[in-house]
């Protein structure tokens, strides 16, 4: 079993509907990274999160350490929003060590 | 500030040869963290250095080595190339502390013939 779930791997969308993607893990962990990162490669970071919930935009993202799950949702997404989103978490303390889920395929259609 | 710069994109080489791939973090971050991404394992974690020093390590064999110079620059290095090393290496760069954001390049993407 991976230490990094995450569902689904793919996501097809209408624009304006509202996306989740579901992140858990099974380590201990002193952050959880959400990143993004469209065809050719480049990565995004979006949020870093230790606890609670943190909005940019039209993302949301929230963590619940007890239940080791965190959540990325995107509210009336857009077809700009198609990409692979990757949840990562540091399970390397100060000593920074990044495990990746597999990632979500996002399609989001006009 | 500019971004994380790696040199060069795109690389070919031939098996048994050997690589040196260069990541260049934002200016005043001093951690700088590799990984390889391949289509069957997806990111993994290679290493991580810090002012000059291997802070921590994937599981990856010893064919895979870094290095952090003085100005924060780092190289990573791969020997005896195999076909399975073909991947897109993406560097990570990082301020000073525990829990801070990391940015990345836009990798370097190795073909391995």
């Amino acid at each position: 079993k991976n230490e990094v779930e995450q569902s689904p791997q793919n996501l097809t969308a209408q624009e304006g509907e509202f996306i989740t993607i579901n992140c858990s893990y099974s380590v201990g962990i002193s952050a959880l990274h959400w990143l993004q990162q469209h065809p050719g490669g480049g990565i995004v970071s979006l949020f870093m999160l230790s606890s609670g919930k943190k909005k940019h935009g039209r993302l949301i993202a929230t963590i619940n350490i007890q239940e080791k799950h965190s959540s990325l949702h995107i509210t009336a997404s857009h077809p700009r929003d198609s990409a692979v989103y990757i949840c990562a978490v540091n399970s390397g303390g100060s000593n920074y060590k990044l495990t990746f889920g597999k990632g979500t395929l996002l399609t989001v259609n006009p | 500030k500019a971004g994380v710069t790696q040199t060069p994109r795109y690389l070919i080489k031939t098996r048994g040869q050997q690589v040196t791939l260069s990541c260049s973090p934002i200016s005043g971050h001093r951690s700088v963290s590799w990984y390889q991404q391949t289509p069957g394992q997806g990111l993994q974690f290679l290493f991580e250095y810090f002012s000059e020093t291997q802070r921590n390590k994937g599981n990856f064999p010893g064919r895979f080595s870094g290095r952090q110079f003085s100005n924060s620059r780092s190289e990573m290095n791969v020997s005896t190339l195999e076909l399975g090393d073909s991947a897109l290496y993406l560097c990570a760069s990082r301020d000073d502390g525990v829990n801070t954001e990391a940015f990345f390049g836009q990798g370097t993407r190795l073909t391995v013939v």
